[in-house]
């Protein structure tokens, strides 16, 4: 089967210590995308990639950081910088590029507390 | 800054209504239009995506895009409590990104 995997479903962390969110895609698409969402509010884009080797900051990448080593993997690292984790983190893919192209579809998401 | 309203809600309507879901956007360079349905902890699932002015069905969902306008509509005819859920709102401006209304809260009663 075809889709987005994220793993672990729930994670739980002590403040101070960086965690590392795992984002597997087998759709062959280019671009992967992390996002974050808090209660009552919409979807905050934190890092996005376009190809391999290569990412982009979103709106609040501030305290976190990626790679992209591979087409199909998109970790991402919530570091002790980050001020407020505790959110619900969503992995996502696009083809990238050309007609229709820029549908988005989610994984079923990581949810972060750090108490 | 690009942004995308959506009235949160919540929208109440009987089982066998139509429900209309409103978003308007702000940029006019804006190119391709998408509902997610996100239901109560999980992630968002795309339902229909819109790129031409007018109306795209879809089973029971209708997408209608008016771009003079900058408002995007999703009706969902014949309402079922499993509708119940948050639909949001994305639009592109043929970059790679997204960008997400917060969403409407849709209830469905039986």
């Amino acid at each position: 089967d075809g889709g987005i995997t994220q793993s672990p479903k729930y994670l739980f962390r002590k403040e101070g210590q960086n965690v590392t969110l795992s984002c597997e895609q087998n759709l062959n698409h280019d671009a992967m995308y992390w996002y974050r969402q808090d209660p009552g509010q919409g979807l905050r884009l934190i890092y996005y990639s376009q190809i391999v080797n290569d990412f982009q900051k979103g709106d609040i990448a501030e305290g976190y950081s990626v790679s992209r080593e591979k087409k199909e993997s998109f970790p991402l690292t919530v570091t002790s910088a980050q001020k407020n984790p505790t959110a619900f983190y969503l992995c996502a893919s696009s083809r990238g590029g050309g007609e229709n192209s820029y549908e988005q579809y989610f994984g079923p998401g990581t949810r972060l507390t750090v108490t | 800054q690009k942004e995308v309203e959506q009235n949160s809600g919540p929208l109440s309507v009987p089982e066998g209504a139509i429900a209309s879901l409103n978003c308007t956007y702000s940029d006019r360079g804006s190119q391709s239009f998408f509902w997610y349905r996100q239901y109560s902890g999980k992630s968002p699932e795309l339902i229909m995506s819109i790129y031409s002015n007018g109306d795209k069905e879809d089973g029971r969902f209708t997408a209608q895009l008016n771009k003079a306008s900058q408002y995007v509509s999703l009706l969902i005819r014949d309402s079922q409590p499993s509708d119940s859920a948050t639909y949001l709102c994305a639009v592109n401006d043929n970059t790679d990104k997204l960008i997400f209304g917060t969403g409407t809260r849709l209830q469905v009663f039986p």
